[in-house]
């Protein structure tokens, strides 16, 4: 079964305005991940936050986390056409040995040119 | 190849049918993952390799579905005798585990879209 859920199931925005999407988890994670997928594609690795990490950037990305919150945000500035896609945050527990990623069940994104 | 590869990308199979898919992950990466994703859905897990052990199967949703990576590289999913349900896209992901790292960036190959008539 999914980890938890993602908000909003989809979103869609104009070229230029900026995208956030969130996710909310059940556990204790060793770390979140998040990442793109086209139509019809396998899954883009976007950017990992430890546990022990509260934001991160990459280039147009920006991730929160909150553990206390069991939440996380993903958040796309300036978004383009290209950036439109299924978003799916997904984290690695933090006890056993498991080290399957449990999945959220996505955003779609649509940007509009 | 520089990424995980997955064959066949599309399969229709009779119900009844037995099925086998293949996945090559990246060489060198001692993991090796396969997921199963529902139409508008996120992926569930199914099972996990380091090498050529088959450390987790806890996902597999039945005893049809049989995995092997027997030379710790190329791995095989196969699901016997094909039922409606199984028909999902079926990803293959690879990762360098080292026990030390926290990080597991997983790397995903395009998938195998199955679909049970």
């Amino acid at each position: 079964s999914q980890q938890g859920e993602e908000d909003p199931q989809a979103l869609s925005i104009q070229e230029g305005e900026n995208a956030t999407m969130n996710c909310s988890y059940k556990t204790s994670i060793n770390n979140l991940q998040w990442y793109r997928q086209n139509s019809g594609r396998g899954l883009v690795h976007l950017i990992l936050i430890r546990s022990n990490e509260r934001e991160k950037h990459s280039g147009r990305l920006r991730v929160t986390l909150d553990t206390s919150k069991k939440s996380s945000s993903l958040l796309i500035t300036a978004s383009r056409a290209a950036d439109t896609a299924s978003y799916f945050c997904a984290t690695l527990k933090s006890s056993g040995s498991a080290r399957q990623l449990t999945f959220g069940s996505g955003t779609q994104l649509t940007v509009l040119p | 190849g520089a990424g995980v590869s997955q064959s066949p990308r599309y399969k229709v199979a009779k119900r009844g049918q037995d099925v086998a898919l293949r996945c090559d992950p990246i060489s060198g990466h001692v993991s090796l993952f396969w997921y199963q994703q529902a139409l508008g859905q996120g992926p569930e897990f199914l099972t996990y390799f380091q090498n050529e052990a088959q450390l987790d199967k806890s996902g597999l949703p039945s005893d049809r579905f049989f995995a092997e990576r027997p030379e710790g590289s190329v791995s095989t999913l196969k699901i016997q005798r094909t039922q409606q349900e199984d028909s999902a896209v079926y990803l293959c992901a690879s990762s360098l585990a080292r026990s030390s790292t926290m990080s597991y960036e997983q790397y995903f190959g395009p998938g195998t879209r199955l679909t049970v008539t």
